[in-house]
């Protein structure tokens, strides 16, 4: 069976401008979560979605948003890229809310901000 | 804030003795407990969880220990194998007025010796 996959594997984007990554939950999941980690730091909670609402959200700013479709897949989009928003997205997947379950990770994002 | 601190960054152990990892919270809002491992270039895995009603929970090598009233948890591998050298997180789930959080440490990472 596939696990959470992450599209796409790395990224180079500009100071002000748009990204959205993707991710696909393994089948049958219902959650997705998406991370933010930084070198040298543990995953940063970004968004959790269930069955397609947002049920939880951290402590970042309104240019990040994320969205969860019919078939579960979900994206994070964040706008007017910063330097400081360098870092891998992580996509982690899990049957119910998440959190009180385990969660499945993909192998993340890479987005270089210039 | 840190909500989630693991404040040995490294630990190093002989093959076949134990592997204590530790990690403090601070907000009474977390109710469900995780510990990840992480290899390079891979997202974390699921290793095992423990909910605020328990004090332990054991998983083959894995144990977890959890004080409430010190706020503080711990991951003990018995033995240890080398094949357990990674970065371990340590994670805690709850929900507040903003939704659902999962918080995570910054990590220790394992030196197991042959």
């Amino acid at each position: 069976d596939a696990g959470v996959t992450q599209s796409p594997t790395h990224l180079i984007k500009t100071r002000g401008q748009h990204v959205t990554l993707r991710c696909s939950p393994i089948s049958g999941h219902k959650s997705v979560s998406w991370y933010q980690q930084v070198l040298g730091q543990g995953p940063q909670f970004i968004f959790q979605y269930y069955e397609k609402e947002e049920r939880g959200r951290g402590n970042f700013p309104d240019r990040f948003s994320a969205r969860q479709f019919p078939n579960y897949s979900s994206e994070l989009n964040v706008n007017a890229l910063l330097l400081g928003d360098s870092a891998l997205y992580l996509c982690a997947s899990s049957f119910a809310s998440g959190g009180y379950n385990e969660q499945f990770f993909g192998p993340g994002t890479r987005l270089t901000v210039l | 804030d840190q909500q989630v601190k693991q404040n040995s960054p490294s630990l190093s152990v002989q093959e076949g003795r134990i592997s204590i990892l530790n990690c403090d919270y601070t907000n009474s809002m977390f109710d469900y407990f995780l510990w990840y491992k992480k290899y390079p270039a891979e997202g974390p895995t699921f290793l095992i969880s423990i909910s605020s009603i328990k004090d332990k929970n054991e998983d083959g090598r894995f144990t977890v220990f959890l004080n409430k009233s010190a706020k503080h948890l711990s991951l003990h591998i018995v033995p240890s194998q080398p094949g357990d050298s990674a970065v371990y997180f340590c994670a805690a789930s709850g929900v507040n007025t903003g939704g659902f959080k999962t918080i995570f440490g910054a990590g220790t990472r394992l030196f197991v010796k042959a």
